[in-house]
This record gives C-alpha cells, sequence and structure tokens, in this order.
C-alpha cells in the first residue's frame, strides 16, 4: 500500500538551514504537501507542489521534488526558533480519495 | 483563514461515559475527517465523508462512530469511553476536487479516567 516516510527528528541552530527529507511510494501521487503542527494545535498547511513540478519556492520555503525517486524535501532558510514544530509531508493519489501522511520530522531549533 | 472549529478543546471523562466530539466548519466543503494522534505522534485516520449521509472507516480500527447529516457538521461518539481511547482527535475538512488541501481543526485533548 501508500506508505510516507520521514526521518523522525532534525536539530539545527537558528539561523542556519533546515532541510527535511521525505520518501513515498505511490508513484500516482498528484500532489504532495508539507504540513506544520505547533504543539496543542491542529496541523496547518504550508506548501504544496504539483506532481509535474521540480521545484517550488516560497519565500523562506523552498520545496524539491525528485519524481523518479519518489523524494521530496522541505528547506527552510535562515530557520528560527519559531520554526520549531512537527512538519508531516502527505502526498494524494491520483484518486483524490484521502492523503497519506509521514509520521511527522520534530525540528527543534537551537537560539 | 480556515474556519473549522472543534469543541471541546480539552475533555477529561470517566471510564464507561458517552461522549461526542464536535466538529464544524463553514467553508462548504464536502470532505470532512477524523483523525487520531497521540501526543507528538503520526495522524491515524479513523473516519471519514464524502459528504452529507456518507461515512467510511479510516486505516485505525477505532470504536468510535461518526454522522454526517449537515453539511457543516460531523461529530465522532464513543458510547463507552476507556483508557485506551485517551488521546488527540483532530478533525480537517477539505473542498474536494484535484487539490486537496485539508484544514484541521485545533483538535480535542480526551483523557478517559
Amino acid at each position: 500500500g501508500e506508505d510516507v516516510e520521514q526521518s523522525l527528528f532534525l536539530s539545527v541552530r537558528e539561523g542556519d538551514s533546515s532541510v527535511i527529507n521525505c520518501t513515498y511510494t505511490d508513484s500516482s501521487s498528484t500532489y504532495l504537501y508539507w504540513y506544520k503542527q505547533e504543539p496543542g494545535a491542529g496541523l496547518q498547511l504550508l506548501t504544496y507542489i504539483f506532481s509535474n513540478m521540480d521545484m517550488k519556492q516560497d519565500q523562506r520555503l523552498t520545496v524539491l521534488l525528485n519524481k523518479k525517486d519518489k523524494h521530496l524535501s522541505l528547506r527552510i532558510a535562515d530557520t528560527q526558533t519559531g520554526d520549531s514544530a512537527i512538519y508531516f509531508c502527505a502526498e494524494m493519489n491520483t484518486g483524490g480519495f484521502k492523503t497519506i501522511f509521514g509520521a511527522g520530522t520534530r525540528l527543534f531549533v537551537k537560539a | 483563514e480556515a474556519d473549522i472549529y472543534q469543541t471541546p478543546r480539552y475533555l477529561v471523562i470517566g471510564t464507561g461515559k458517552k461522549i461526542t466530539l464536535e466538529c464544524s466548519q463553514t467553508m462548504g466543503h464536502d470532505k470532512m475527517y477524523w483523525y487520531q494522534q497521540d501526543p507528538g505522534m503520526e495522524l491515524h485516520l479513523i473516519h471519514y465523508s464524502y459528504g452529507v449521509n456518507s461515512t467510511e472507516k479510516g486505516d485505525l480500527s477505532s470504536e468510535s462512530t461518526v454522522s454526517r447529516i449537515r453539511t457543516e457538521h460531523f461529530p465522532l461518539t464513543l458510547e463507552s469511553a476507556r483508557p485506551s481511547h485517551t488521546s488527540q482527535y483532530l478533525c480537517a475538512s477539505s473542498e474536494g476536487g484535484t487539490q486537496e488541501t485539508q484544514y484541521f481543526g485545533p483538535g480535542t485533548r480526551l483523557l478517559v479516567l
């Protein structure tokens, strides 16, 4: 079945770049997403990329998609302490029936 | 900004009680979802709905039930709460169509004693 995998933890220093990686198995994925969850809150969409794109940039966020390797990454430039959160990678299949979420990457930003 | 609400935000209740977790959205979204998430852990889809009178079980088996009588409302009910039901419950909705951004509510933290 479909699966989305992420590393569980990432620790960076304030001001450095963070790169959060994700791999997925469904080659028919049409949209891939990054969601952010702060403590005690629901998930909030950060950005998404359509499967025919290689890259998408939005201010400090850069999403890279390698469809051949089924690899998605989120780069956060100039990481701030406010970026500390859990980041979920997700994919939607062509049927659009459901979105598959990864287990989330816990980003710790050290001052 | 997403308009999806969950009540209560926090609930502490004794074993055996019946509880209903409320979820409402004002965006007119057809699709709605319930996820169970232990603190800081992955999401597990327990129920979803494509529209009024449509409900389906998700990937994780759950003793809860849901109903969808109105588009904007998707309550989740536990007939007899148990300590194993202690978790966070997240409700979400999406518009339906080619791009399925899900909008999440703030969650209900449930503690069953």
